[in-house]
């Protein structure tokens, strides 16, 4: 079965360096999106991507962050300067259609295992 | 606006007892999506189901099944006969369609003791 695949696994970083997270979604995807979740906390949405540009974002994706699909297959998040307060586990995720009732009836949302940053 | 409310932090339970995790939603949308996701220890978030606002009908799939009320806003998720293995954190999930994204609950820590 096709999976979203993320890279690396996990990441260290100090902080004020840039980061670079790399997802490939499922190949006939056409929606994508990043979430994070601090540790022990709930997952939260950080903005979809389609037809090369943000769809929605929410109050955390802040301009310290951005996100781009420098070619067919790869689907990055930036974040330029990274804070303590970045630290978490962030996951990318694909989907084939909108979720509208002309969907899938299956999962919509693929997630990928996720890549652990930690800011120190 | 959107809100998921898992009023269950943590649930223990022992094997092979059935357990309810509870889900209340808030939304304004009249159309909208309600998903339930397992996150086990090892971090990775697995699917488990989507259910379209519009499509009352509880479903059951193996061990587990799941009970949606629109009219309490609830949507419900039952493991009968709990395994060790079911032991995760259990998000419920709320996304009124198109490009939003999904807003999660806090999630469930369900701990199934042998």
């Amino acid at each position: 079965e096709p999976e979203v695949t993320q890279t690396p696994s996990h990441q260290v970083t100090q902080m004020g360096q840039e980061v670079i997270l790399r997802c490939v979604p499922i190949s006939n995807h056409l929606y994508f999106y990043w979430y994070r979740q601090i540790l022990g906390q709930k997952v939260e949405f950080l903005v979809s991507f389609y037809n090369n540009e943000i769809s929605e974002k929410s109050e955390i994706f802040d301009d310290q962050f951005s996100v781009e699909r420098p070619d067919g297959s790869n689907f990055t998040l930036k974040i330029r300067s990274t804070k303590l307060e970045d630290s978490a586990m962030y996951f990318c995720a694909s989907s084939r259609n909108r979720q509208d009732q002309y969907s899938s009836y299956n999962s919509p949302l693929h997630f990928g295992n996720g890549t652990r940053l930690t800011v120190t | 606006a959107q809100k998921v409310t898992q009023a269950q932090t943590e649930i223990s339970v022992v094997e092979k007892e059935d357990v309810t995790l509870d889900c209340v939603y808030e939304t304004r949308d009249t159309t909208y999506y309600l998903f339930w996701y397992k996150q086990p220890p090892s971090g990775e978030l697995v699917f488990l189901i989507r259910r379209n606002s519009f499509d009352e009908q509880n479903e059951i799939s193996g061990r587990y099944s799941w009970n949606f009320q629109k009219s309490t806003s609830s949507f419900n998720f039952t493991i009968t006969a709990s395994q060790v293995v079911d032991s995760a954190v259990y998000f419920c999930a709320h996304s009124g369609g198109g490009a939003d994204g999904l807003t999660f609950g806090k999630g469930t820590h369900l701990i199934i003791q042998p």
